[in-house]
């Protein structure tokens, strides 16, 4: 595996489920991001995690909740999601904060 | 407030039919401007990076200028596999990465 990988790509859930997407970066970077990509919308930052530590948390609902174990890996915890964050989620790294980013192919998450 | 604002919203070209996109931003304190690629159903792909003005950067039929309050995407002789959405994005404080829009490319054979 290369880049920035996810999984899983599409996500159809209920508005009662919990579920979890999963990111994981093989370029030996320090810094990891969520995004989330809406139609006709700019990308919006919701998490920033540095050196494993959340260091930008961007308004976002707490039904998303965010989880960094090491600097490979980034989860985005899942739960009593509403029709409107049905959306691409994109995870991106970089090799410091500030640095250009390198995204993954995202998740397609609907929420019915 | 800082603001990013990317133009056309969309253009169609002919292939070999150059032209250029526009990326005019507001924003204390410019720490950098990005352009990324997007295709259909995929996550954006970094092109550049540009930190003042007066920088240029070049890949392929790609060249990406910057001054003080906007950057161009200048694309020569497109080619059909041009196609795709370019984000700009800029770096303000605290190294927040600001995207626009983007500008939605279709270059037809």
């Amino acid at each position: 595996e290369t880049g920035v990988t996810q999984t899983p790509r599409h996500l159809v859930m209920g508005m009662t489920n919990k579920k979890s997407l999963k990111c994981e970066q093989h370029l030996g970077h320090n810094a990891m991001y969520w995004y989330k990509q809406s139609a006709k919308k700019p990308l919006e930052l919701m998490f920033v995690y540095s050196l494993e530590e959340r260091v930008e948390n961007n308004s976002v609902p707490s039904r998303f909740s965010p989880e960094c174990p090491n600097s490979s890996h980034l989860f985005l915890h899942l739960h009593t999601l509403q029709p409107e964050d049905s959306a691409l989620y994109l995870c991106a790294s970089s090799q410091w904060r500030g640095d250009e980013q390198f995204f993954g192919p995202g998740t397609r998450l609907t929420v019915l | 407030e800082d603001q990013v604002t990317q133009s056309p919203e969309a253009l169609r070209l002919q292939e070999g039919e150059s032209s250029s996109l526009n990326c005019s931003y507001t924003v204390s304190g410019l720490r950098g401007l990005f352009w990324y690629r997007q295709d259909p159903g995929k996550g954006p792909e970094f092109l550049f990076t540009l930190y003042s003005a007066g920088e240029e950067k070049e890949k392929e039929r790609l060249k990406a200028t910057l001054t003080k309050k906007e950057s161009f995407l200048h694309i020569t002789a497109p080619k059909p596999e041009d196609s795709a959405t370019y984000l700009c994005a800029v770096q303000a404080r605290a190294d927040k990465l600001i995207f626009g829009t983007g500008t939605r490319l279709q270059v037809f054979p």
